[in-house]
This record gives structure tokens, C-alpha cells and sequence, in this order.
């Protein structure tokens, strides 16, 4: 069967640090990758997706920037935090248009 | 382009009672639909699912969703509510990529 592990579940960093989010999926091959951030009130804001290895769209301009640098591997990064990157994060997989299956997520808090 | 829209951010129901979560979609191309539910500090799980056949689509828990070509909707329904479906539901299409709405607070009151 397919998992799909998303960690850490909970950072706290200070302003002006990195960030490193990692998701990997089993149990499929050449999966659709997503990363959400979800904010209260404005539902899933879609970060960056991925139909293959190196293959990284934006969807929105910001301070964050996505790798994949394994089929099954998603990473999540940012050089310097800013108190606006806060939120909750979600990875995610799906196969073509079929339905999306999330991880736990991280909940990212900057000070 | 696609977008979803949820036209209630917060949607309070008496235990035992019906609700019913509105969701509307557009997209330029043909789409699947899914309605998922988020509990509090968790990721989504897929409540149901329409790809193609029978327009009215049932989870195991009680919910349906009818996909409504002509309206462009994906409404959520349920007859009787209970206390556990307390929660988040997101509609969601996808075309090219999976585009989710802002969501849609179930509370379900004692």
C-alpha cells in the first residue's frame, strides 16, 4: 500500500533561519507531488507541484523554493524565514488527475 | 485555469439534522471532483470522490455529493449529523493540478 511521511510535524524557528521540510512517499512510482500551506480562513494555498525528478512548478512568487531530487522524494526549503512563512504545511501525492493523499503535516511557527 | 468555491466559511448544525456544504468550480478543461475532510491539526482524508458514471456519490459514513454538470456544483449532503462529523471540509478539482476551496466548518451542535 502507499504512506506518504511528512516531517517534522512541529518547528518552531527563529526569523532569518533555513527551512527544510522533507516528504517521501512508498509504495508508488512517479507520483505527482504537491506542497500546500494552509493559512486559517484561506484553505489550501498550493506552494509548488511536481510530475517528475528536477520538475518544480510555482504557483505563487515567495520566500520559499522546492526540490525533488528523487522520484519519491519532495523537499520543502527556505534561506532565510520570514514571520510570514508561518502556517501549516502539507505534502502531498496523487497519480495524474486521480485523488490527492496528504501527509500529517508540519506546523511552522517563525519568532 | 480552475478555481473552487466554498460559499460557507462556517456552517453550525444541530445534532441529528441535515446539512449540506456548497461547493461551485470552474475549469477549462474536464476535471474530477472530491470533497475532503480535515481534523483539527491533521492532514485531509478523501470523504468521496467523482471521476465518472453515476453523477451522486456516497461515502461510508453517510455523506453524499451530487455532480451537477449544467450548475457547475459538487455539493456535500448528509441527513443526519453527528457529533463526530465535527470538522473541515474542502471541495476540490483536478484538472491540471488539485485545486482545493477555502474550506467550510462543519460544527455540529449538541
Amino acid at each position: 500500500s502507499q504512506t506518504i511521511h511528512q516531517w517534522p510535524a512541529t518547528l518552531v524557528q527563529p526569523v532569518g533561519s533555513p527551512l527544510s521540510l522533507e516528504c517521501t512517499v512508498e509504495g508508488t512510482s512517479n507520483p505527482n507531488l504537491y506542497w500546500y500551506r494552509q493559512a486559517a480562513g484561506r484553505g489550501l494555498q498550493l506552494l509548488f507541484y511536481s510530475v517528475g525528478i528536477g520538475q518544480i512548478s510555482s504557483e505563487v512568487p515567495q520566500n520559499l523554493s522546492a526540490s525533488r531530487p528523487q522520484d519519491r522524494q519532495f523537499i520543502l526549503s527556505s534561506k532565510k524565514l520570514l514571520l510570514s512563512d508561518s502556517g501549516f504545511y502539507l505534502c502531498a501525492w496523487s497519480l495524474y488527475k486521480e485523488e490527492a493523499f496528504f501527509g500529517q503535516g508540519t506546523r511552522l511557527t517563525v519568532v | 485555469a480552475q478555481s473552487v468555491t466554498q460559499l460557507d466559511s462556517q456552517v453550525p448544525v444541530f445534532e441529528e439534522a441535515p446539512v449540506e456544504l456548497r461547493c461551485n468550480y470552474s475549469s477549462s478543461v474536464s476535471v474530477y471532483l472530491f470533497w475532503y475532510v480535515q481534523y483539527p491539526n491533521q492532514g485531509l482524508q478523501l470523504l468521496l470522490k467523482y471521476l465518472s458514471g453515476s453523477t451522486l456519490v456516497e461515502s461510508i459514513n453517510g455523506f453524499e455529493a451530487e455532480f451537477n454538470k449544467s450548475q457547475t456544483s459538487f455539493h456535500l449532503r448528509k441527513p443526519s449529523v453527528h457529533i463526530s462529523d465535527t470538522a473541515e471540509y474542502f471541495c476540490a478539482v483536478s484538472g491540471t493540478t488539485v485545486t482545493f476551496g477555502i474550506g467550510t466548518k462543519l460544527q455540529v451542535i449538541p
